[in-house]
C-alpha cells in the first residue's frame, strides 16, 4: 500500500530560525514529489521534485529530493511568522494520476 | 480566474441525510481528486477521476460515491451521513500528464450531528 510519512508531526520554533522538515514514502511507481503549504485555508504549491540531487530553491525555501532512500527535504531559513502553516507532502504515483499526501508538519514561528 | 471552485462552503447534515458536495473547475484538467482534511490526518484521498466517465476509489471511499459526467465537474456524494465524517472537504485537479502540480479548490466543512 502506498504510504507518505511525514515528520515532526509538530514545531515550535522561534523567527530567525532554520527548520528541516521530512517527508518519507513508499509507492509502487513513484513519478514526483510535490510540497504544499496550507495556511488555514486551500494547500499552495511549493516545489514538484523529480530528480535525486536537484535542489529547488524559492527565496528562503528549498527542498531536494533522495530517490534511493526515498526521502525528502524541505528547508526554511530565517522563518518569519508568516512561516507558521501546515506543510504537506505528496507522492504522485504513477498509477492513474492517484497523489497521495502525508499527515502534514504543523510548524509555528513565534516572534 | 476562478480556478477550481467547490459548494457548498458549509453544511450543517443529520446523521442519515443525504448531500451532494460539488466540484467545478475551469483549467480543462484531465485528473480531479476529492479529499478530507481531519485533524492530524494530513490529507485523505476518498476518490478521484482521470477524465470524464471514469471513478476510481481512493484511500477512504467508504460512505462516498462520486461521478464525472462532465470534465469540468466532480460530483461527491454522501446517501447517508454520519458523525465520522465530520471533516473539511477538498478537491482538486490537475493536467493528465506527468509531473504537473495539483490546484485545489477553497474546502468545504462538514458537520454532520
Amino acid at each position: 500500500e502506498d504510504k507518505v510519512v511525514q515528520s515532526p508531526l509538530s514545531l515550535v520554533v522561534h523567527e530567525g530560525d532554520t527548520v528541516t522538515l521530512n517527508c518519507s514514502y513508499e509507492v509502487t511507481n513513484f513519478r514526483s514529489l510535490l510540497w504544499y503549504k496550507q495556511e488555514k485555508k486551500a494547500p499552495t504549491f511549493l516545489f514538484m521534485l523529480t530528480s535525486s540531487g536537484i535542489e529547488k530553491k524559492s527565496g528562503r525555501l528549498s527542498s531536494i529530493l533522495d530517490k534511493k532512500e526515498l526521502f525528502s527535504i524541505l528547508n526554511i531559513t530565517a522563518t518569519q511568522t508568516g512561516d507558521s502553516a501546515v506543510y504537506l507532502c505528496a507522492v504522485d504515483d504513477n498509477q492513474g494520476g492517484k497523489l497521495i499526501f502525508g499527515q502534514g508538519t504543523e510548524l509555528s514561528v513565534k516572534p | 480566474n476562478a480556478g477550481v471552485t467547490q459548494t457548498p462552503k458549509f453544511r450543517v447534515l443529520k446523521t442519515g441525510q443525504s448531500m451532494t458536495l460539488l466540484c467545478a473547475q475551469d483549467m480543462n484538467h484531465e485528473y480531479m481528486y476529492w479529499y478530507r482534511q481531519d485533524p492530524g490526518m494530513g490529507l485523505r484521498l476518498i476518490h478521484y477521476s482521470v477524465g470524464e466517465g471514469t471513478t476510481a476509489k481512493g484511500e477512504v471511499p467508504d460512505g462516498y460515491n462520486v461521478s464525472r459526467l462532465k470534465k469540468q465537474n466532480f460530483l461527491l456524494g454522501l446517501e447517508s451521513a454520519a458523525p465520522s465524517q465530520t471533516s473539511v472537504y477538498f478537491c482538486a485537479s490537475r493536467e493528465g500528464r506527468a509531473n504537473t502540480e495539483a490546484f485545489f479548490g477553497q474546502g468545504t466543512r462538514l458537520t454532520v450531528v
